[in-house]
């Protein structure tokens, strides 16, 4: 079953501090692991995304981690701002086509 | 550019009625996909297309039908609403090929509420 697993659904950290969020999937055929970032009342946006030959990929204040063994991989947002809050959504794709979402994480940055 | 537009922005209508969400993208993305979003549910595909007269069922697509006769346009059709169809639609459009492949642009959405 195709199936990407997220968590935690919500979480809030202090300005300042390392935002962590994680996923799983199960199909091994995923070959594209992207995160987006919605806010409310719009459409998501891309915000970095990963490929399974390469285990970290730093954007920023962004970094996606990866761990192909573990089917798992994770959203680190260093130095979290206010303007971070927001909900993020995991996904995977085979061949870029048919992604599936994570159920989202609202995340808020207290000021 | 545009980008991906999407209307009607809000929608409401009566179980039994159907109707056609527009979706239009101007980057000549071959790739264009519907969502729905949900509440703790994430985003799921209903349909998708892989360019002009080829579409594809995805996760959710029983109650809609597709057509994609240009790049550019790729409307979702709501054959006879239920109340289970309220939801939040979101159109996505990206690139198949080359260095920005596969990553997914999408709408603003059309909230549809279904009475």
């Amino acid at each position: 079953q195709q199936q990407v697993k997220q968590s935690p659904q919500s979480l809030i950290v202090q300005k300042g501090g390392i935002s962590i969020i994680n996923c799983a999937y199960e199909n091994t055929a995923f070959d594209y692991f992207p995160w987006y970032q919605q806010f409310p009342g719009k459409g998501p946006a891309l915000l970095i995304a990963i490929r399974p030959d390469v285990s970290e990929k730093k954007e920023g204040r962004f970094t996606i981690s990866f761990n192909k063994s573990a089917k798992q991989f994770s959203l680190h947002i260093m130095d979290s701002q206010p303007g971070d809050s927001a909900t993020y959504f995991c996904a995977a794709s085979a061949g870029g086509f048919k992604t599936i979402f994570g159920a989202g994480t609202r995340l808020f940055v207290k000021a | 550019n545009a980008g991906v537009t999407q209307t009607p922005k809000f929608q409401v209508l009566k179980t039994g009625q159907s109707m056609t969400l527009q979706c239009a993208q101007d980057m000549n993305h071959e790739y264009m996909s519907w969502y729905r979003q949900d509440p703790g549910m994430g985003l799921r595909l209903i349909h998708y297309s892989v360019g002009a007269g080829i579409t594809d069922q995805g996760e959710v697509p029983n109650g809609y039908n597709v057509s994609r006769s240009t790049t550019e346009d790729f409307p979702l059709r709501l054959l006879s609403a239920a109340p289970s169809q309220t939801s939040v639609y979101f159109c996505a459009s990206s690139l198949t090929w080359g260095p920005h492949t596969y990553e997914q642009y999408f709408g603003p959405g059309t909230r549809l509420t279904v009475t």
